[in-house]
């Protein structure tokens, strides 16, 4: 079984730099994704990592320890429409290899 | 026009009454999903299926049933409704070899 654990809640301001961190424990690693979230909205694919490191695209990135069970997603200059629910989800080979998602991060960005 | 598409968008029934749930993807994946998400809460998968002959029970299957009817439909059936599933779902697809899943634009359910 897998274990995923987030904050439930942040707040940052509006310009600034957030990390929102997401530890796992899995017996089968085989991927992390970060998914966003707006309100009453769909899920949309944010990053995927598998290998230690940052993945950088545009103002987010994201960055994977596997040996710590470990990752984070880092937003940059942030905007108003940044505020969403964060989710992080781990992909598992001992679970049919499919996701299993986080309770996601809320995320609220204030002027 | 969108990859995944859900109908309906949203649905009002009454406790007691079956209800299904449509979903439809162009984007060829072999498999499928149906989540529920509650206020303030996550994703919890109810069934997923990785081919058409494929079904398989998730964290909350009891009091649902699904039917995958080709590779681009995956169906979600609520026997009997009750107000406790009362909830937003989605539909998403998947290909095997990232497993990026892209999500349907959900159903709002209410259960009277």
């Amino acid at each position: 079984g897998q274990n995923i654990d987030q904050p439930t809640e942040m707040t940052a301001t509006e310009g600034a730099i957030v990390q929102i961190n997401c530890t796992y424990q899995t017996s089968g690693f085989n991927g992390l994704f970060w998914y966003q979230q707006h309100a009453g909205e769909a899920p949309t694919f944010l990053s995927y990592n598998v290998l230690d490191g940052l993945e950088e695209k545009g103002r987010f990135s994201s960055f994977l320890s596997r040996s710590k069970g470990y990752s984070y997603l880092l937003l940059k200059e942030l905007q108003m429409k940044d505020s969403a629910s964060y989710l992080c989800a781990v992909r598992d080979n001992t679970n049919a290899g499919k996701s299993t998602f986080g309770d996601g991060t809320t995320l609220t960005v204030k002027p | 026009d969108a990859d995944v598409t859900q109908t309906p968008r949203n649905r009002i029934t009454k406790t007691g009454k079956r209800i299904m749930l449509e979903c439809s993807q162009t984007k060829g994946h072999d498999r499928m999903y149906w989540y529920r998400q509650d206020p303030g809460l996550g994703l919890r998968l109810i069934y997923y299926s990785f081919d058409v002959k494929d079904i398989n029970k998730g964290e909350i299957s009891d009091g649902y049933s699904v039917s995958r009817q080709a590779q681009a439909k995956f169906s979600l059936s609520l026997e009997s409704a009750i107000p406790n599933q009362t909830a937003l779902y989605f539909c998403a697809t998947s290909d095997f070899r990232v497993e990026t899943q892209y999500f349907g634009p959900g159903t709002r359910l209410l259960v009277l």
